[in-house]
């Protein structure tokens, strides 16, 4: 069955960084689009960044741009978030969650448990 | 950006009610238009994509339909199990960007 498995979250000082992962299995990783979602404590959900099948293309939300890098290893089935810079917005859950094809913007059909990350001043 | 919104913000019903929430897009998103139930302290769940097809699993109470900017998630008769956040999300272009979702309790 398909799994996906964040880690990495904590509570982080502001200006410094963290890195996310997120570990894939039950599924050919290498044939999705991967997606990273969060929810700030009490508000909505919000996109923060997608990578191609291959890594080849990745977009971000304009307020992680220049401070988020999303990044996968399909050799060992493993999605990256690298969050430097960290502001006090950035607290939130974050998921990971899998696209429905390789290469192109879609819904997400499976999700992570998520994972929460802190920054504190 | 497309600015995604849900109506209503909050509603109330009880088990066994028909329920309807919509959601808006800011501009033509075509039907690249997704729903997610959500639980407290849990990931979304997809419930529907593109607009009206039914994602494996879910209950056929369940479905979506469209009309222009305008979505319909529709919830045919409430189970105790559907008190949760429904949010909605546009595919069609970058950011990505959801709903600010509706509350649904008892």
């Amino acid at each position: 069955q398909v799994q996906l498995v964040e880690s990495g979250g904590g509570v982080v000082q502001f200006g410094r960084s963290l890195r996310l992962s997120c570990v894939a299995s039950g599924f050919t990783f290498s044939s999705h689009a991967m997606y990273w979602v969060r929810q700030a404590p009490g508000k909505g959900l919000e996109w923060v960044a997608v990578i191609w099948y291959d890594g080849s293309n990745k977009y971000y939300v304009d307020s992680v741009k220049g401070r988020f890098t999303i990044s996968r290893d399909n050799s060992k089935n493993t999605m990256y978030l690298q969050m430097d810079s960290l502001r006090a917005e950035d607290t939130a859950v974050y998921w990971c969650a899998r696209g429905v094809v390789p290469a192109a913007f879609s819904f997400a059909d499976y999700w992570g448990q998520g994972t929460l990350v802190v920054v504190t001043s | 950006d497309i600015q995604m919104t849900q109506s209503p913000s909050s509603l109330s019903a009880s088990v066994g009610d028909r329920v309807t929430i919509t959601c808006r897009a800011s501009q033509s998103i075509g039907s690249y238009l997704n729903w997610y139930q959500q639980k407290p302290g849990k990931a979304p769940k997809l419930l529907i994509y593109a607009a009206s097809s039914l994602h494996s699993g879910v209950p056929s109470r369940f479905s979506g339909s469209e009309s222009g900017t305008d979505f319909t998630l529709t919830i045919s008769s409430l189970q105790p199990e559907d008190f949760a956040t429904y949010s909605c999300q546009q595919s069609y272009n970058i950011p990505i960007t959801f709903g600010p979702g509706t509350k649904l309790d008892i």
